[in-house]
């Protein structure tokens, strides 16, 4: 069964740094693209950042809204992706989702398996 | 940024119901369109990519159509289980956006 489990999701305040954590089974985590996603309290989606594979070099896109403060990196080897965080700020209060981005038009890529999002609270 | 523009916001139906939702693009974005189905405090569920194309599992009551900028899901007779919000989303272009969300509610 292909499965995306996220972790790491906790209260804190804002300015300080937190670190999210997919752990990915049932499919060959390596090959695939990974995207973090967001769903701030009774709101929509709000895409987050992708990493490419390996043979894309492990390249990475973001959303403008947190460029520069946000990292996403995966081991491959511990089939893991990661959301390191930092300067946070209210308005990043989400559930997170990581998400494979399995599904291929063409050269483009998109979601297709979503895990069950973990929650990060930031207020003071 | 592509601004993703659903309609409507959301909408009361009854099961058996033929159900519609618009989403339109602030630009051309090709065949780059997926739908995704939530319901509440759970994880949204991919229901087709590429304009039209169905994921794996997803019964045949949905459809997707359209192109370029102007693109619809149709659910061709409501169940209880498709009480739920939609959302349309691009991946022509980063960053990857979605619409707003329809919410298809009980009548």
């Amino acid at each position: 069964e292909v499965q995306l489990v996220e972790s790491g999701g906790d209260l804190v305040q804002p300015g300080t740094s937190l670190r999210l954590s997919c752990v990915a089974s049932g499919f060959t985590f390596s090959d695939h693209f990974m995207d973090w996603v967001r769903q701030a309290p009774g709101k929509g989606l709000e895409w987050v950042g992708r990493t490419r594979n390996k043979a894309r070099r492990y390249t990475t896109e973001y959303a403008a809204s947190v460029q520069g403060r946000f990292t996403i990196s995966r081991d491959d080897s511990k089939n893991s992706l990661s959301l390191q965080m930092n300067s946070l700020k209210t308005e990043d209060s989400a559930v997170y989702y990581c998400a494979r981005a399995g599904t291929v038009t063409g050269n483009h890529y998109n979601m297709d398996v979503w895990g069950q999002g973990t929650t990060v609270t930031v207020s003071s | 940024d592509i601004q993703m523009t659903q309609s409507p916001s959301s909408l009361s139906a009854s099961v058996g119901d033929r159900v519609t939702i618009t989403c339109r693009a602030s630009q051309g974005i090709s065949n780059y369109l997926a739908w995704f189905q939530q319901k509440p405090g759970k994880a949204p569920k991919s229901l087709i990519y590429a304009v039209s194309s169905l994921q794996s599992g997803v019964p045949s009551k949905f459809s997707g159509s359209g192109s370029g900028t102007d693109f619809t899901l149709t659910i061709s007779s409501l169940e209880p289980e498709d009480f739920a919000t939609y959302y349309c989303q691009q991946y022509n272009t980063y960053p990857l956006t979605f619409g707003g969300g329809t919410k298809v509610e009980i009548k």
